[in-house]
C-alpha cells in the first residue's frame, strides 16, 4: 500500500537561509511520482515540485529543489534562500503511474524567522 | 485558466441535515477529485471522476456521501443527514492525463456541523 511519511510537524528557519523538509514514502511500484504542495494560512492548495522515479536528475524549480534518493524511499525538499512569504504548510505526495489515486503526507509546517 | 472554483465557500449546517457542494474543474481537465482536510491533517483521499465515471470511491465514503459529475463537467458532493465529524474543508482538484500532471485544487468548501 502507498504511504507517505512526513516526520518534521513543524520547521523553523531564518530568512535568507535554506530549509530542508522531510518525506518518506512507501510503494511497491516500480513507476511513481513525487509532488510537493504548499498550503499558506489563506488554504489554497499550491503545487511546487514534480519528481518522477525515473527521473534521473533532481528537479528543481526556481529556490525549490527536490533531494530524491530512490534506494531509500525519501523525497526531500529544499527551499533555499527562504522568505517570510514561504511561512506555510508543505505536503509531500505521491501518485503511482499505474493509479490516479494521489495521497498526501501529515505535512509540515514551516515558519521563517525575519 | 480560471482555476477550480468551489462553491460555497463555508457552510453551517445543523446536524441531520443534508448539504451539497459544488465544483467547477479546469475545463480542460477530464479527471476530478474530491478530498477531506481536517486541521492540521493532509487531504484525504474521497473520490475520482475520470469524465463523467466515478471509477473509485473511499471507504471514508460512507453511504451519507455521494457524488456525480454529469457530462464530465462540474461535479457535486452531497452529504445526507450531516453529523459533527463531518466537519471539515472538502477540496476539489482537477488533473490532466500525464504522470507529471499535478493537482489543481480550489480553495474548498468549509463545512461546520453544530
Amino acid at each position: 500500500a502507498q504511504k507517505i511519511t512526513q516526520t518534521q510537524p513543524g520547521m523553523f528557519v531564518q530568512e535568507k537561509e535554506a530549509v530542508t523538509l522531510d518525506c518518506t514514502y512507501d510503494t511497491s511500484d516500480q513507476s511513481y511520482g513525487l509532488f510537493w504542495y504548499k498550503q499558506p494560512s489563506s488554504g489554497e492548495m499550491i503545487f511546487l515540485i514534480y519528481q518522477g522515479s525515473y527521473d534521473e536528475q533532481n528537479a528543481t524549480e526556481g529556490r525549490y529543489s527536490l533531494n530524491f534518493q530512490k534506494a531509500r524511499k525519501s523525497a526531500n525538499l529544499v527551499i533555499s534562500a527562504s522568505q517570510l512569504g514561504d511561512s506555510a504548510m508543505y505536503f509531500c505526495a505521491m501518485r503511482e503511474d499505474g493509479g490516479f489515486k494521489t495521497i498526501f503526507g501529515a505535512g509540515t509546517r514551516l515558519f521563517v524567522k525575519a | 485558466d480560471t482555476g477550480v472554483s468551489q462553491d460555497p465557500r463555508h457552510k453551517i449546517t445543523k446536524r441531520g441535515q443534508n448539504v451539497t457542494f459544488r465544483c467547477d474543474p479546469i475545463s480542460e481537465h477530464n479527471r476530478l477529485y474530491w478530498y477531506r482536510q481536517t486541521l492540521g491533517q493532509g487531504p484525504e483521499f474521497l473520490t475520482y471522476f475520470q469524465n463523467e465515471a466515478q471509477l473509485e470511491k473511499s471507504r471514508l465514503l460512507s453511504d451519507r456521501f455521494s457524488a456525480e459529475r454529469p457530462k464530465g463537467s462540474f461535479s457535486t458532493l452531497e452529504i445526507q443527514r450531516t453529523e459533527q465529524g463531518d466537519s471539515a474543508m472538502y477540496l476539489c482538484a482537477s488533473s490532466s492525463q500525464g504522470r507529471n500532471s499535478p493537482l489543481h485544487f480550489g480553495n474548498g468548501t468549509r463545512l461546520t456541523v453544530t
